[in-house]
């Protein structure tokens, strides 16, 4: 299947900072890309649609100034959590829609906020 | 927001045996996907089956769609330890993006 890389895999920050995550899907062009967060043991919950060369649509609840996305090109979408905090801690995933509807998930990325 | 449940929340069974996971939705549904994701990883795409089929087979995984009662299955035959992991089913609403909704998951664990 299609390949879709995330990056970095794992970081550790202070509170108060912010942070860059990358989604790259690195074999075909994905004008939708989503992200969402997962808790322990959890589900995945759906934070955003990202849209390339236009605004993100946010699910309710999330804080869009809080979360930036943006979706430069057909390959990548960028997810910043701004001052972050303890509570912003989750494993992050994003995934590329192809052409079948089908979604690829990228590796996800373990946030830790000290 | 979550779409629907997953049935049961964890099952363990033996090498060989097979394990049935059941998921049901809310709302009507252009598709539905289900996904594996070992600990700690990203998801792998399974199969996907549309609100028009009723089964769809792909090697040792049968799935089965029952819009009627907003509900599907998945089956894997003969499993493996290697299908120890969490199953999620996730309902696709067809639309410009094909927003995925993901049900609650299902943790399986195949004893050797």
């Amino acid at each position: 299947g299609a390949v879709v890389s995330q990056h970095p895999s794992w970081v550790i920050c202070k509170s108060g900072t912010s942070v860059k995550i990358e989604c790259r899907s690195l074999d075909f062009q994905a004008t939708t890309m989503f992200w969402y967060r997962q808790f322990p043991k959890q589900s995945l919950m759906l934070m955003a649609t990202s849209n390339e060369g236009s605004k993100a649509t946010y699910e309710q609840g999330v804080e869009k100034d809080k979360f930036l996305i943006n979706h430069a090109s057909l390959t990548l979408s960028t997810l910043t959590v701004t001052s972050a905090h303890p509570e912003d801690s989750s494993f992050y995933i994003c995934s590329a829609r192809s052409v079948a509807d089908t979604q690829y998930f990228g590796p996800g990325t373990r946030l830790t906020v000290l | 927001s979550q779409q629907g449940e997953e049935d049961p929340q964890a099952l363990s069974i033996q090498e060989g045996e097979n394990a049935t996971m059941n998921c049901s939705y809310k709302t009507s549904i252009n598709n539905l996907q289900w996904y594996r994701q070992n600990s700690g990883r990203g998801l792998v795409h399974l199969i996907l089956i549309r609100s028009n089929e009723r089964e769809k087979h792909s090697g040792r995984l049968r799935v089965t769609l029952d819009t009627s009662k907003k509900s599907s299955s998945l089956l894997i035959t003969a499993s493996r330890a290697a299908d120890t992991a969490s199953y999620f089913c996730a309902t696709g609403d067809g639309g410009a993006t094909n927003k995925l909704i993901f049900g609650t998951g299902t943790l399986l664990a195949v004893q050797p």
